[in-house]
């Protein structure tokens, strides 16, 4: 079993849509959970962290983290076509060790 | 600016030779890593390192070597012993309040 799982994809949605985006982790013990939004050929970026249970809404954006099913989704509202990259989540581990899924590949469409 | 630089941004290199990839940081963070990534694949951990002269390995350290002499540096070599060296190379430094991870631009390395 991977350590971060992902639905590699691609998801497509059409403008204007909500692109949901879900994780799915191994390790109860996982402290910090992030999303990060990779363009093809560049660096990741930040998108969201959360660490508590429950919803943290940041603009267009809601990382959703529930301990006890070892789940972390991302939604994106009003989904843009600059919205298409590949998103990834990742995960702190015990000791500091930051794991990342293989990322979710969001098509979003005009 | 604080960031992370790293370089070269692309490197071509010969069977066989060992190549050195370059990671500064200028953002005072204690942690750093060093991430590898293959066309269509997410990122998988080489090594990190918590702090100066210490440093473990990650899920995929084999033909990898890595050194922590100073704060700012962690430099990972691609030894012959890499045996599908060709990928895109990450390093990342680690805010330690947050957690969030800084990312350099990359060094694409490509093997002859």
């Amino acid at each position: 079993q991977k350590e971060v799982e992902q639905n590699s994809g691609p998801l497509s949605v059409p403008e204007g849509a909500i692109a949901s985006l879900n994780c799915t982790y191994s390790d109860r013990g996982s402290q910090s959970f992030f999303w990060y939004r990779q363009y093809s050929g560049k660096s990741p970026e930040l998108i969201m962290f959360i660490y508590s249970n429950g919803d943290k809404e940041d603009g267009r954006f809601t990382a959703q983290l529930n301990k006890a099913s070892q789940y972390v989704s991302l939604l994106i509202r009003d989904s843009q076509p600059s919205d298409s990259a590949t998103y990834l989540c990742a995960v702190i581990r015990y000791g500091n060790k930051l794991v990342f899924g293989a990322g979710t590949i969001l098509r979003v469409k005009s | 600016d604080g960031g992370i630089t790293q370089s070269p941004k692309y490197l071509f290199r010969k069977e066989g030779q060992n190549v050195t990839l370059s990671c500064e940081q200028n953002l005072n963070h204690d942690a750093m890593y060093w991430y590898r990534q293959d066309p269509g694949q997410g990122l998988r951990l080489i090594y990190y390192s918590q702090i100066v002269n210490d440093f473990q390995k990650g899920d995929i350290a084999e033909g990898y070597s890595v050194s922590r002499e100073k704060k700012e540096s962690f430099p990972l070599t691609v030894t012959s012993a890499q045996k599908n060296p060709t990928a895109f190379y990450l390093c990342a430094s680690r805010d330690g309040n947050t957690g969030e991870l800084f990312f350099g631009e990359g060094s694409r390395l490509t093997v002859l």
